[in-house]
């Protein structure tokens, strides 16, 4: 069936470092996928997206990759800060359109220590 | 920049009451929906909504539910007889690049407690 998953639920890192958060999808239809930080009390807010037609986007001390061979998703985040710490979803179209449903992942809880 | 508007923040209802859910969506925005995330657990997709009828729903999305663009600003999610576990966050997006080269912008979400 159709899942998108995280393989990792808690990640804590210090002020400076980089990090890295992973998700699995299983449909292998997708192709529009995408990263939400949803902080405390608030809706997810768009990070960045990336299309299966390529395997590397990059935006502000984000760079998200694309490995449709094992249908895995990463988002690094570049010299993290305090207030990157949030929740982060990844999410896919399910093999639909991109402006169709969006199918999320369980979340990984990103802590930076200062 | 424009930003996707949901009221109240939070709804605390009796089980069995009905309750209605507003959204404001990003004014030129043509796709809209609605998601939940009961607590603790992950964003689930409700319904979509183009062109003023339902592109596609749930099986969580089942008679009890409705939505509606009643107007052209709003977007509202209604739940005609509340269930104990309808208690979630609720969340409206909406997009508007008909070709889908945007993202869905979320609401901050309208907290809904079922007493």
């Amino acid at each position: 069936g159709e899942s998108v998953g995280l393989h990792l639920p808690t990640l804590s890192v210090q002020e400076g470092d980089n990090s890295i958060i992973n998700c699995a999808y299983s449909n292998s239809a997708s192709d529009y996928f995408i990263w939400y930080k949803q902080e405390s009390g608030k809706g997810p807010q768009f990070i960045i997206d990336i299309r299966s037609n390529m395997d590397k986007r990059q935006g502000q001390r984000v760079t998200v990759l694309l490995n449709k061979t094992v249908k895995h998703l990463s988002l690094q985040i570049a010299a993290t800060q305090p207030g990157d710490s949030a929740v982060y979803f990844c999410a896919d179209n399910a093999g639909g359109t991109s402006y169709g449903k969006l199918t999320f992942g369980q979340g990984t809880i990103l802590t930076v220590h200062p | 920049e424009p930003e996707v508007t949901q009221t109240p923040s939070h709804q605390v209802t009796q089980m069995g009451q009905e309750v209605i859910l507003r959204c404001v969506p990003i004014s030129n925005h043509l796709y809209f929906y609605w998601y939940r995330q009961i607590l603790g657990q992950k964003v689930e997709f409700l319904v979509s909504f183009y062109n003023n009828e339902i592109s596609e729903k749930s099986e969580i999305f089942d008679d009890q539910f409705s939505v509606e663009r009643p107007d052209g600003s709003n977007f509202t999610l209604k739940i005609r007889s509340t269930k104990l576990e309808d208690s979630a966050m609720y969340f409206c997006a909406s997009n508007g690049d008909p070709a889908g080269n945007q993202p869905q912008h979320f609401g901050d979400g309208t907290r809904l407690s079922i007493l």
